[in-house]
């Protein structure tokens, strides 16, 4: 059966380092989501790419976090300087179709310490 | 602007009980999209459900059923002689067509333990 796939699955780290999630959506997916998802909340919408173009953005806090999927397929996320806020979970999903809305999978994402 | 409220956080239920979970959302679209996710320990989110803003006929799979009423804003989720396999954290989500049908706004969650 076909998964998103996220590594890593765990990652500590201490505040001012540069850290990076990788994500590979579901083959054929065009649409892929980066969510983050603080203990006790729901998950939030950090950005959207339809194939390789960043849909969605705004709530991405662009001073420290970017996102690319150069190809349309994988995608990275990365945070440089971490901050202590930054401990979550974060989420990747994709989906066959962007626009006409379709059902989202996710991955297990990676989970983020601070220290 | 959009937005989903899970007024229940936590919920504790004795295996076979009946359990409903709550979702009341706002929007000023008329047409949207309402989904419940379940976020098991492991952490990955399993889609449940989908139901568009223009079809409100409730529905039924197995164990689970959902409740959709425009009237009150709300879709609401029961599950029927629940099981500890049930345990989890469980989403509810809304997206707007006419700004971006692929972006969800989720609530914060209702954590459902079901004991033995």
């Amino acid at each position: 059966e076909a998964e998103v796939a996220q590594s890593p699955r765990y990652k500590i780290t201490e505040k001012s380092q540069a850290v990076a999630f990788w994500c590979d959506p579901i083959s054929g997916h065009a649409t892929l989501y980066w969510y983050r998802q603080i203990l006790g909340q729901g998950p939030e919408l950090l950005v959207q790419f339809q194939d390789e173009s960043v849909v969605d953005d705004s709530q991405l806090p662009k001073d420290r976090f970017s996102a690319e999927r150069l190809k349309g397929v994988d995608s990275t996320l990365k945070i440089q300087p971490a901050e202590l806020g930054d401990s979550a979970m974060y989420l990747c999903a994709s989906s066959f179709v962007g626009v006409d809305y379709n059902e989202q999978f996710f991955g297990p994402g990676t989970r983020l310490t601070v220290l | 602007a959009q937005k989903v409220t899970q007024a229940q956080t936590e919920i504790s239920v004795v295996e076979k009980e009946d359990v409903t979970l709550d979702c009341v959302y706002e929007t000023r679209d008329t047409t949207y999209y309402l989904f419940w996710y379940k976020q098991p320990p492991s952490g990955e989110l399993v889609f449940l459900i989908r139901r568009n803003s223009f079809d409100e006929q409730n529905e039924i799979s197995g164990r689970y059923s959902w409740n959709f009423q425009k009237s009150t804003s709300s879709f609401n989720f029961t599950i029927t002689a629940s099981q500890v396999v049930d345990s989890a954290v469980y989403f509810c989500a809304l997206s707007e067509a006419s700004t971006n049908a692929g972006k969800s706004t989720f609530g914060d969650g209702t954590t459902l333990t079901v004991k033995p």
